[in-house]
């Protein structure tokens, strides 16, 4: 069975510091994807990532990037110079499918991110 | 630029009451899901609908019935709310059921107490 673990369940962090945020999956599947969604304190929740388990290069958008590593079954996400608008809670997913259609999402518990300055 | 819209955003029901929540898509996806959102537990699939006319179960599907009313709409229904059920319900859409790993979008959340 999938699943997602984030281990770190409450992170703070001083602006301008950056952070690592963890994520662990477990799947037998050799085709999945992974994901990280942001949830602000307005609730919504923001897709930031996809990553399919053929592609381990890492992946850098402004302060943000992401480190996939199959070995460890780890999609590791770093913010760079945080800033307090980081503040929010970050998940991490696995997708795979269901027999017959659709995409399932396996969400780890998440973690949030509190940027003080 | 509206997404994935769901109503209402609040919701107080008393135990036994009934209600549907809605929920539309505006990117012609084929999919689309009900999640609920608990403290500690992250997002947990309710039902999906993997395309126009079908649906199925997620991993917490009791108390709730679901309508896929056309490609756009997909409603969640609550029989007879029980306490359990308040939570953060978030309605989510996908392009193509038949092709893995495809981007799920969600969205705003529907905030709902039962008590």
């Amino acid at each position: 069975a999938q699943k997602v673990t984030q281990a770190q369940t409450e992170i703070s962090v001083v602006e301008k510091e950056d952070v690592t945020l963890d994520c662990v999956y477990e799947t037998r599947d050799t085709t999945y994807y992974l994901f990280w969604y942001k949830q602000p304190p307005s609730g919504e929740l923001v897709f930031l990532i996809r990553r399919n388990s053929f592609d381990e290069q890492n992946e850098i958008s402004g302060r943000y990037s992401w480190n996939f590593q199959k070995s460890t079954s780890s999609f590791n996400f770093t913010i760079t110079a945080s800033q307090v608008v980081d503040s929010a809670v970050y998940f991490c997913a696995l997708s795979d499918r269901y027999t017959g259609g659709g995409n399932k999402l396996t969400f780890g518990t998440g973690t949030q991110l509190k940027v003080e300055l | 630029n509206a997404g994935v819209t769901q109503t209402p955003k609040f919701q107080v029901l008393k135990t036994g009451q009934s209600m549907t929540l809605q929920c539309a898509q505006d990117m012609n996806h084929n999919s689309m899901y009900w999640y609920r959102q608990d403290p500690g537990m992250g997002l947990r699939l309710i039902y999906y609908s993997a395309s126009e006319g079908t649906t199925d179960k997620g991993e917490v599907p009791n108390g709730y019935n679901v309508s896929r009313l056309n490609k756009r709409e997909f409603s969640l229904r609550l029989e007879s709310a029980a306490p359990s059920q308040t939570s953060v319900y978030f309605c989510a859409s996908s392009r193509d059921s038949r092709t893995s790993g495809n981007t799920i979008y969600f969205g705003e959340g529907s905030w709902l107490t039962v008590v």
